[in-house]
Order: structure tokens, then sequence, then C-alpha cells
């Protein structure tokens, strides 16, 4: 069965440090990935996904992903983290044999000034 | 505007008592589906459906039920059987499998 590692509950950062939300997963074939933000009370906003190419993908608000597929990892980067990152972000793979999508447990990411 | 959505934003329930949530899509997505959120619990999976009249069960459906008779709704009602229904409760949207999902503002559901 496919799943999703998020081994961080929490993950502190100070303002204009780099910072890394950590993600593994566990699929059978190639994994469609993703990353998802929450803000309190809200839905989720994507943020990036990976499904083929590069293994460094680019995505919204300055946000990118480094796919790698011997550590079966998806970690979460940006080079300067900012307080308004401060959220929670979900890590979550689409399993191809039933189109269930499937989440990891959340990071909650505190970005200090 | 396309998107998704929720009603209503806040909903309170009497013990013993079932409540339908209501989801909306304009987008024209297939693929619908409910998960509920617990603190510390990330979302657990309640159901999915890929076409009309077609659903299937996710990792946590006992006690929740659905439709979904026309592509642009999906709802889903909290029985009198779900023991803890105090949740957060998001309905997510998405066509092809290698796009991702939208997502709803999700509702939250109190059990007073």
């Amino acid at each position: 069965a496919q799943s999703v590692a998020q081994p961080e509950d929490q993950v502190n950062v100070a303002e204009g440090n780099p910072l890394t939300v950590k993600c593994t997963y566990s699929v059978s074939g190639n994994p469609y990935l993703f990353w998802y933000v929450q803000y309190p009370n809200r839905g989720l906003q994507f943020l990036l996904k990976y499904i083929t190419g590069d293994n460094l993908v680019k995505g919204s608000y300055g946000f990118e992903a480094e796919f790698n597929k011997s550590q079966t990892s998806f970690h979460l980067k940006k080079p300067s983290a900012l307080v308004s990152d401060s959220a929670l972000y979900f890590c979550a793979v689409r399993d191809m044999a039933n189109d269930k999508i499937i989440f990891g447990k959340g990071t909650r990411l505190h970005i200090l000034p | 505007d396309g998107g998704i959505t929720q009603s209503p934003k806040y909903l309170f329930r009497k013990e013993g008592q079932n409540v339908t949530l209501s989801c909306e899509q304009n987008l024209n997505h297939d693929a619908m589906y409910w998960y509920r959120q617990d603190p510390g619990q990330g979302l657990r999976l309640i159901y999915y459906s890929q076409i009309v009249n077609d659903f299937q069960k996710g990792d946590i459906a006992e006690g929740y039920s659905v439709s979904r008779e026309k592509k642009e709704s999906f709802p889903l009602t909290v029985t009198s059987a779900q023991k803890n229904p105090t949740a957060f409760y998001l309905c997510a949207s998405s066509t092809f499998r290698d796009t991702e999902a939208f997502f709803g503002q999700g509702t939250r559901l109190t059990v007073v």
C-alpha cells in the first residue's frame, strides 16, 4: 500500500535561514508526489508536484522540492524563510492503482523573527 | 470563478442526529474526495468518487455515507453511528492522475 511519512511534527527556523521539511514515501510504480500548505481553519493550498522529469521542482511562494528516488524522499525547501511561511505543511502521494490521494500527518513550520 | 465550495463553514449537531455536509465544484473534475482532519493525525480519507454514481470507501468510512448523483456534487452524511464526529472536514476534487487536487475551505463539525 502507498504511504507517506513526515518524520517531524514541528520545524523551527529563524527568518532568513534556509528551511527543509522532510517527506518520505512508499509506492509501487512511479510516484506522483505533492506538497500542500494549510493556514488556520482553511483548506489546503497546492504548492508543487513531481510527476516526471527534473528532480528539483519549483513551486509557489519560492518553495522547491527535491525528488530522490534512491532515498524515496521528496523534501520541501526554501532558500530564505519568511515569518509568513509559518503554517502546516502536508506531503501527499497519489496511488495510481485506485486514484486515492494519501497524505502525511503534516509538519508545523514555525519561522522565528 | 471556478472552485470548490463547502457549506456550511461551521456546523453544530446534537448527539444521535445525522448531518449532511455539502461539497460542490464547478471545475468539471471527475474525481472528488472527503477527508477528515484531527490535530496530529493529518488528513484521513473517508470516501472518494472517480465518476458519477460510483464511490469507494477510504480508510475511515465507518459511520459516514456519501452519494454522487451529479458530477458537481459529493455530499457527505455523518450518521449517528460515527462515534466521534467532531472534526474538520475537507472536500477536494481533481482531474487526471498527474494533476493536483483542489480543496474547499472546510466544514468544522462540533457535536454538542
